[in-house]
């Protein structure tokens, strides 16, 4: 069963500061995915990546396969991306499902 | 707005009560998933459908029903529930089963069994 770390759990920014999430996972993998999910619970999927780099508006998510670790960075950070942000893995295909880390806790202060 | 809805958005229950959630997707996808999310604890897979038969059933007590109807639909139905499961359920869809395939998920039905 892979193992998905994430860091930090909280993190607390100023307005406009640049944000790094890290992820780290045991077992090699086919897919990673970073979600957003909002204080009212509902969760949006960011990305979905299995190598290299992916870049939307002021979002990047990054991975590096033989490291087994992505991270997911925000740029000119806004009290509205105050957010958990989760890290979720698929090791295989079917229905395997995926394995979702404990989600960094973002607050981004004005 | 979300393609995908859940009803209700928050329900309490009693141990003896039966109750059930809904999901509906308006995206035409063909895989829908049933998650619970307790407090401070990792997001973790309860059932998968694809084309409305379940494909995955992760050790999940039978107080907990999952039906399909059709690949629109997924209902979770609940009976004799502990104050354990009080958590936030979510439903997601995607367009075939598999985890490369982008899930979108619901705004999920906060539960608390008193």
């Amino acid at each position: 069963k892979n193992e998905v770390e994430q860091s930090p759990q909280n993190l607390t920014a100023q307005e406009g500061e640049f944000i790094t999430i890290n992820c780290s996972y045991s077992v090699g993998i086919s897919a990673l995915h970073w979600l957003q999910q909002h204080p009212g619970g509902g969760i949006v999927s960011l990305f979905m990546l299995s190598s290299g780099k992916k870049k939307h508006g002021r979002l990047i998510a990054t991975i590096n396969i033989q490291e087994k670790h992505s991270s997911l960075h925000i740029t000119a950070s806004h009290p509205r991306d105050s957010a958990v942000y989760i890290c979720a893995v698929a090791s295989g295909g079917g229905a395997d499902g995926l394995t979702f880390g404990k989600g960094t806790h973002l607050i981004i202060q004005p | 707005e979300t393609g995908v809805t859940q009803t209700p958005r928050h329900l309490v229950m009693g141990m003896t009560n039966k109750k059930s959630l809904k999901c509906e997707q308006h995206l035409g996808h063909n895989a829908m998933y049933w998650y619970k999310q307790s407090a401070k604890k990792p997001l973790e897979l309860m059932f998968v459908y694809s084309l409305e038969e379940r494909v995955e059933n992760n050790s999940v007590p039978s107080r907990f029903s999952p039906e399909c109807p059709n690949s629109s639909h997924l209902f979770l139905h609940l009976h004799t529930l502990q104050p354990e499961d009080s958590a936030l359920y979510l439903c997601a869809s995607s367009q075939e089963m598999g985890v490369s395939y982008e899930q979108y998920f619901g705004p999920g039905t906060r539960l608390t069994v008193t």
